[in-house]
């Protein structure tokens, strides 16, 4: 059974740092390209990240772009999320999603989805 | 960017109604379109993907069609758990992007 399990949430100031974990188990995951997407209390969804199997691509949001850092140790199978210079609006419950396919096909689409970890940027 | 627009944001429904959502992209994409039930306080489910593949797993009242530009979600037969928030989300490039969502809630 594929698992998900985000850590690493909780209260920062705004301009401080937050270190996301996603421990994955139950499938290969090296052989899959995974992802962070959030969702602001109340609000939608929103794709923050990706990273490809083998950390050949990764993808940002604009709205992250240059303060956030997807990686991935597939040592540990596990991915992270290092969150720099946060603000109020990136409050919201982060979630790690794997997708669909693995081996490289990738498809940008998520099968799986983390119980999600709240992170909330107040002073 | 690709925006996802879908209505309506919200729609009341009683059990054995069917109910369509629609999504429609600002630019084709082809059928890179995902489907995604939420319930309060969950994660997304994934149900369709490639617009109208059904996940397995899930059951066949969840239907999608469409291509390019206009896609729709339909649910059969409206059941007690399928109350919910439905989003669609492109998966044909980057950023990907999902629309708004849909509440569905009882009439």
């Amino acid at each position: 059974e594929v698992q998900l399990v985000e850590s690493g949430g909780g209260l920062v100031k705004p301009g401080g740092s937050l270190r996301l974990s996603c421990a994955a188990s139950g499938f290969t995951f090296s052989s899959y390209s995974m992802n962070w997407v959030r969702q602001a209390p109340g609000k939608g969804l929103e794709w923050v990240s990706s990273i490809r199997s083998n950390s050949g691509h990764i993808y940002y949001a604009d709205s992250v772009k240059g303060r956030f850092t997807i990686s991935r140790d597939d040592a540990k199978n596990s991915l992270y999320l290092q969150m720099n210079s946060l603000r109020a609006e990136d409050t919201a419950v982060y979630y790690c999603a794997r997708d669909q396919f693995g081996e490289g096909a990738t498809v940008n689409w998520f099968d799986s989805w983390g119980q999600g970890t709240l992170v909330t940027v107040s002073s | 960017d690709i925006q996802m627009t879908q209505s309506p944001s919200s729609v009341s429904a009683s059990v054995g109604d069917t109910v369509t959502i629609t999504c429609r992209a600002s630019q084709g994409i082809s059928h890179w379109l995902a489907w995604y039930q939420q319930k309060p306080g969950k994660a997304p489910k994934f149900l369709i993907h490639a617009a109208s593949s059904l996940q397995s797993g899930v059951l066949s009242r969840f239907s999608g069609s469409g291509s390019g530009t206009d896609f729709t979600l339909t649910i059969h037969s409206l059941q007690p758990e399928d109350f919910a928030t439905y989003y669609c989300q492109q998966a044909y490039g980057f950023p990907l992007t999902f629309g708004g969502g849909t509440k569905v809630d009882l009439k």
